[in-house]
């Protein structure tokens, strides 16, 4: 089955660019979003289509698609980021997500 | 603005069957353009999708939850619901319903608040 693996976990100083990346086979073909997750909390989609913003979503999240990774980033992190992050794809008519990564803000 | 609240028991016995519903509002569950997904997580763990139904009942599942997962959904209720059968403690997990927009791109948006689902004798 296919899978989308993720690092464990990603440290960023404040201020800093956080890179968060997402592997899978040929990931760049198919379509990738990103959801933030805080304690306690539901998860939010903070990406979709590899690079779009949902509205509320600030300007610093970014992301893209190529090959066979895609990568969340965030420029200019705050303390406030400071959450797991899941990328998610749709494979052949099922939803596979990442198994996520905790992003320190320190 | 779009609200999706999950409700349910919160305990179930091993072998019994998980029954969830999801209540949308702000918008019709009618839409051609999304289906309505179910997602859960294991305390501690990650997101695992398991399954999604359109206004008119076409369904997709995860292969591997596929022989005891139902999704159904009441269009003149503006719900749809969860079935789980044969559930064991490895069911326990915070259960999500979720907008899942399915056509060309693929995400989920909004979520649910999510509801613990306890399997315990």
């Amino acid at each position: 089955s296919y899978e989308l693996t993720q690092p464990p976990s990603v440290s960023v100083s404040p201020g800093q660019t956080a890179s968060i990346p997402c592997s899978g086979d040929k990931l760049g073909d198919k379509f990738a979003c990103w959801y933030q997750q805080k304690p306690g909390q539901s998860p939010v989609l903070v990406i979709y289509q590899d690079t779009k913003r949902p509205s509320g979503i600030p300007e610093r999240f970014s992301g893209s698609n190529s090959g066979n990774t895609a990568t969340l980033t965030i420029s200019g992190t705050q303390a406030m980021d400071e959450a797991h992050y899941y990328c998610q794809a749709w494979v052949t008519s099922t939803v596979v997500f990442g198994g996520g990564t905790k992003l320190t803000v320190l | 603005q779009l609200q999706l609240q999950e409700s349910g028991p919160g305990l179930v016995k091993p072998s019994e069957t998980l029954s969830l519903t999801c209540t949308v509002s702000g918008d019709s569950i009618s839409s051609s353009y999304y289906y309505w997904g179910w997602i859960r997580q294991p305390p501690g763990k990650g997101l695992e999708w398991i399954g999604s139904i359109s206004y008119s009942g076409s369904t997709y599942y995860k292969p591997s939850l596929k022989s005891r997962v139902t999704i159904s959904v009441d269009t003149s209720k503006n719900q749809f619901s969860l079935k789980l059968t044969s559930v064991t403690a490895a069911d326990t997990a915070v259960y999500y319903c979720a907008r899942h927009f399915i056509t060309g791109d693929n995400w989920f948006d909004p979520w649910g608040q999510g509801t613990l689902v306890t399997v315990s004798s």
